[in-house]
């Protein structure tokens, strides 16, 4: 079956430095989710990209979509405390249902 | 607006009973829903989803079965427990968006533990 796999499983960064998780896929897609789960919580969307090459920004959160479309990454510029979380890629393994990738969980120290 | 609801929030079962995990949504008609499961600390493994009333579609063999009897409700079953099935499930829905893409809103989760 269809596997999307992330990298780093796990980062612990220095509150004020930057952090990037990717996004990898075997098989080229139509396009790509983000998510966030806080530590407790459930997944809540944050972004979709479509085109290859993409680029979209929310503050100082950055998604980036492949041209290949084979891959995307997640770029948080200063990290802050409230960034705490894992980080889901999620793409589409048929019309209906979505496969999350593996996650990358985020620590930040203060 | 829509809202997701899912009970009960937490369950602690011993190995060999039942289960049921009960999901409803509101303001929206015709939502796709889904079951997933988080086992501690892991991803999201997506166990069912239903693009309509009676139509489920299970992505993996186990013990587990889902049903949705109102186009906004959807059922997560067991008849028999394992050790295993412990974890976090998330009910999810979603309605079928610009250029064939899902959008997933998730319910609050019901955190299972299985003695």
């Amino acid at each position: 079956g269809q596997q999307v796999m992330q990298i780093p499983q796990y980062q612990h960064v220095q509150e004020g430095e930057d952090f990037t998780t990717y996004c990898n896929s075997s098989t080229t897609l139509s396009n790509i989710q983000w998510y966030k789960q806080r530590p407790g919580g459930h997944p809540v969307f944050l972004i979709q990209l479509v085109k290859s090459g993409e680029v979209k920004k929310q503050k100082r959160l950055t998604f980036q979509f492949g041209e290949a479309k084979k891959n995307s990454s997640l770029h948080i510029t200063a990290t802050q405390t409230t960034d705490v979380g894992t980080y889901f890629c999620a793409v589409q393994g048929g019309t209906y249902k979505y496969i999350f990738g593996t996650g990358t969980r985020l620590k930040v120290l203060a | 607006s829509q809202t997701i609801h899912q009970w009960p929030a937490t369950l602690v079962q011993p190995v060999g009973s039942p289960l049921s995990l009960e999901c409803t949504v509101e303001g929206t008609s015709n939502p796709n829903l889904y079951w997933y499961r988080q086992a501690a600390g892991r991803g999201l493994q997506l166990l069912f989803y239903s693009v309509g009333i009676g139509q489920i579609s299970s992505e993996v063999p186990q013990n587990l079965s889902a049903s949705r009897p109102q186009d906004r409700q959807f059922i997560l079953s067991s008849k028999k427990l394992l050790l295993s099935d412990s974890g976090f499930y998330l009910c999810a829905w979603s309605v079928l968006g610009d250029k064939g893409a899902n959008v997933l809103t998730f319910g609050a989760g019901s955190r299972l533990t299985v003695l």
